[in-house]
């Protein structure tokens, strides 16, 4: 079983809907979380951590369930722009020794 | 910002060959990462760095090294290249609990 699992999607979604995608992770002890955001051909780049209260950056909500041991990331009003693959990104074993998952694809269309 | 940078984007080697790949970071982070990443497997780890002259294996350190002479640089050397080795390599920085972490734009090494 991989220590962080998403959908790979797509998730095909029309400009202005809202999104969610969904995260599970395995190590219980798990201590951060993150969702990054990669454009085509590009780096990975943070777009938020994700804390136990959940947190709200604008447009994207990322919440945390500890006892069933998922994250998620809503996207409100989605832009083209918004268009990347996103990684749910697990602290699992030690300082700084960070796990991906694969990462979930999002197309937004016109 | 954060500025992570790598020594080429794309990279053309051949089998057997010894390969350097090379990463900058200009904001004094403590803490240095070499990953590679390949279509459905993601971001694996291949080595990692906690300190100048300190490296420690990652999920998948066979048949690389790594050298961190100086803080702000961190090398990943490929000793005798392997056509799976073909891949994208990214490096990363970071510093304090959190865990966030910065990346370069990547190298992507073709060994033929």
């Amino acid at each position: 079983r991989k220590e962080v699992e998403q959908d790979p999607g797509p998730f095909n979604v029309p400009e202005g809907a809202t999104v969610a995608f969904n995260c599970t992770y395995s190590n219980s002890a798990s201590q951060s979380f993150f969702w990054y955001r990669q454009d085509c051909r590009k780096e990975p780049k943070l777009l938020m951590s994700v804390y136990s209260s959940g947190n709200e950056d604008g447009r994207f909500t990322a919440q945390l369930n500890r006892a069933s041991q998922y994250i998620s990331l809503l996207i409100r009003d989605s832009k083209l722009s918004d268009s990347a693959t996103y990684l749910c990104v697990v602290n699992s074993r030690s300082f700084q020794k960070l796990v991906f998952g694969t990462g979930t694809r999002l197309l937004v269309s016109p | 910002d954060v500025k992570v940078t790598q020594s080429s984007r794309y990279l053309v080697k051949r089998t057997g060959e010894k390969v350097f790949l090379e990463c900058v970071q200009d904001m004094d982070h403590e803490n240095m990462f070499w990953y590679r990443q390949d279509p459905g497997l993601g971001l694996r780890l291949i080595y990692f760095s906690y300190d100048v002259k300190m490296k420690e294996k990652g999920d998948i350190p066979e048949g690389y090294s790594v050298s961190r002479e100086k803080k702000e640089r961190f090398s990943l050397i490929l000793e005798s290249a392997s056509t799976n080795q073909t891949s994208m390599y990214l490096c990363a920085c970071g510093q304090g609990p959190s865990g966030e972490q910065y990346f370069g734009p990547g190298t992507r090494l073709t060994v033929t």
